[in-house]
């Protein structure tokens, strides 16, 4: 298995420009989520996902768009970027929602700077 | 925001040392978890407690629980240079639906 596999690796964008953060997980996980990672922050949650077809809002999800057209992908758009999106996000699965108590796993992050 | 706040926010030992890292939260959870990230790493989780369970172990790791402070410890005995890492509290609130909300993180260096 490849887990929880996350691309690109790094992108720069310029100010207004889109672009999508791809995820993806063979696990048969239902839950997927977006987090991002600021300096001081921990981790914020901006979208996540119960199942196919079903997506809600986290902390922080202005500026970012997600679709959950399959088990396995759950991409991430930047419709307009800002400099206030450069930030590190990490793609999460789990087998179930949290409260049955399932951990998280996690891709190895996007790094993402806006110019 | 819910989050977790951890304390103390880094801290330096020696190789062989106890490392105890704290975690106070707002509200009732249904659980709280702990996860590690090594630099440039994604987080790797290392233990899960539910609100009914006071502790855990899991090999060098000891988590407690205490839901009347709001607040859980992680004790890592016997650190070794490769438990350098930054720690993160993480809780599932009640009410909270599907969401998992970190706390700010622990920066741990362990030094021969």
């Amino acid at each position: 298995n490849a887990g929880v596999t996350q691309t690109p690796k790094f992108q720069v964008l310029k100010t207004g420009q889109s672009m999508t953060l791809q995820c993806a997980q063979d696990m048969n996980h239902e839950y997927m989520s977006w987090y991002r990672q600021d300096p001081g922050m921990g981790l914020r949650l901006i979208h996540y996902s119960v199942g196919a077809g079903i997506t809600d809002q986290g902390e922080v999800p202005n500026g970012y768009n997600v679709s959950r057209s399959t088990t396995e992908d759950f991409p991430l758009r930047l419709l307009s970027a800002a400099p206030s999106q450069t930030s590190v996000y990490f793609c999460a699965s789990s087998y179930k929602a949290f409260p049955s108590g399932n951990t998280i796993y996690f891709g190895e992050g996007s790094w993402l700077t806006v110019v | 925001s819910q989050q977790g706040e951890e304390d103390p926010q880094a801290l330096s030992i020696q190789e062989g040392e106890n490392a105890t890292m704290n975690c106070s939260y707002k509200t009732s959870i249904n659980n709280l978890q702990w996860y590690r990230q090594n630099s440039g790493r994604g987080l790797v989780h290392l233990i899960l407690i539910r609100s009914n369970e006071r502790e855990k172990h899991s090999g060098r790791l000891r988590v407690t629980l205490d839901t009347s402070k709001k607040s859980s410890s992680l004790l890592i005995t016997a650190s070794r240079a490769a438990d350098t890492a930054s720690y993160f509290c993480a809780t599932v609130y009640e009410g909270g639906g599907n969401k998992l909300t970190f706390g700010t993180g622990t920066q741990l260096k362990v030094e021969l």
